[in-house]
């Protein structure tokens, strides 16, 4: 079956404008993470979704950060005004749950914001 | 919070072995291993229960004390496939997986 999916693959875009991240989760998997990766660095959690809803928003680092899942499936992750210091690789994971299962993650959006 | 890894980095010669840690400060629910080549996503390699739990993958294993809140990855017989970095990702209750800095491991024929 098909993995986890991300769009696009690489985005450039000039200082305060806003972009939009997209995440296709693994069909039937319930949980949703996004991370962030900044060049050689580790996996920084942004958020977790459970079904539709956030329980967890508290790794997004500003407000100009948001994030939604519709349908239980797809996920957006948007950021606002975006500045040089958001240029990182966004990952997506999903799993079957919260908890002890296997996460999957996407191939992540490549963001320069120049 | 975030675990911490060490050591950061390591290198290695084909078949020797090499031990990655992960500590935590909070009670945890279970370690989680990953693995990433540069240029790709994380790749899972396994996952580990409270309660002593050990498992094993080819000549990757890895060992979880959950009193200690450690987790340790054992390496044997390294190959240079072997070679990327190693996160380590912790769960404590409901809160989701949190990842460290990672274990850059290198392995040179």
């Amino acid at each position: 079956g098909a993995g986890v999916s991300q769009s696009p693959s690489n985005k450039v875009t000039e200082k305060g404008k806003d972009v939009e991240l997209r995440c296709d989760p693994i069909s039937g998997h319930t949980a949703l993470y996004w991370y962030r990766q900044s060049l050689g660095q580790g996996l920084e959690f942004l958020i977790y979704f459970q079904g539709n809803s956030a329980p967890d928003k508290s790794g997004l680092p500003s407000d100009r950060f948001s994030a939604e899942r519709t349908g239980g499936s797809v996920s957006t992750l948007t950021i606002q005004r975006t500045q040089q210091e958001d240029s990182a690789v966004y990952l997506c994971a999903s799993s079957l749950g919260q908890g002890a299962f296997q996460k999957y993650f996407g191939p992540g959006t490549r963001l320069t914001v120049t | 919070q975030q675990p911490v890894q060490s050591p950061q980095a390591v290198i290695l010669r084909e078949g020797e072995d090499a031990v990655i840690n992960c500590s935590s400060s909070k009670a945890l629910y279970s370690v989680h291993w990953y693995r990433q080549k540069h240029g790709e996503a994380p790749v899972f390699l396994m996952i580990l229960l409270k309660g002593g739990e050990q498992k094993g993958h080819d000549k990757i294993s890895a060992s979880f004390n959950e009193k200690k809140q450690q987790s340790s990855l054992y390496l044997t017989a390294s190959q240079l496939s072997y070679s990327g970095t190693y996160f380590c990702g912790t769960e404590a209750g409901n809160t989701p997986l949190v990842f460290g800095k990672g274990t850059r491991l290198s392995v040179i024929a």
